[in-house]
């Protein structure tokens, strides 16, 4: 696609549910990024995919987080059980290949409101 | 550790004023040095970039950055700002395929 793609933009679910959230990388790019913004504070790298594996999960805050990724392509990110410190935006970004040297696409986010 | 940091987190100025936002980065290693900007509204879109080369690296929409190695820092500065440049402002080290972010600074200008 044209840019990175995320959904939903906005979801709101009371706390103990589970949620996933999906994310369609530009077309092509090998890099997918997951990061959480909390309200007021910077972005926060919770897991990196290359490919369809994950050398770097090492953002994940608790073992309620998990992502995959496959075909290369989509990644779905799921928080069980969530609890209210998980409200945030969840950002994905994609890039084409696994170093730095490459500029990362962000996608729009989504919001997550735990009640 | 790898750590950014922004000592600015909000911003106020008037139009035609100049912008200078810090940066400070730790990282032991050659890094990759990045501006992104988050306008209302709207997602993260890259600034400017450094990879190697001339330190002073020129953005889009009049933005500039110096790559002070000495200092590990990455300021980014405007000669003249506009009401337009009101945004969110992140600078961001990157590694070996790790980008680390600062926790921005909100930039306001005054019309």
């Amino acid at each position: 696609g044209a840019g990175v793609s995320q959904s939903p933009s906005n979801k709101v679910t009371e706390k103990g549910k589970d949620v996933e959230l999906r994310c369609d990388p530009i077309s092509g790019h090998t890099a997918l990024y997951w990061y959480r913004q909390r309200l007021g504070q910077g972005l926060e790298f919770l897991i990196y995919f290359q490919g369809n594996s994950a050398p770097d999960k090492s953002g994940l805050p608790s073992d309620r987080f998990s992502a995959e990724r496959t075909g290369e392509s989509v990644s779905t990110l799921t928080i069980q059980r969530t609890q209210q410190e998980d409200s945030a935006v969840y950002l994905c970004a994609s890039s084409a290949g696994g170093n730095s040297g490459n500029t990362i696409y962000f996608g729009e986010g989504s919001w997550l409101t735990v009640v | 550790a790898q750590s950014v940091s922004q000592h600015n987190h909000h911003v106020i100025l008037s139009e035609a004023a100049s912008l200078e936002l810090g940066c400070n980065y730790s990282y032991g290693g050659t890094v990759n040095l990045f501006w992104y900007v988050q306008y209302p509204g709207q997602h993260l879109q890259l600034l400017l970039k450094y990879f190697s080369g001339d330190p002073l690296v020129k953005g889009i929409k009049g933005f500039e950055a110096e790559f002070i190695k000495s200092k590990f820092s990455f300021n980014l500065r405007k000669p003249s700002v506009q009401w337009s440049d009101t945004a969110e402002y992140f600078c961001a080290v990157g590694g070996t395929y790790k980008y680390i972010f600062g926790t921005g600074t909100r930039l306001k200008v005054l019309a």
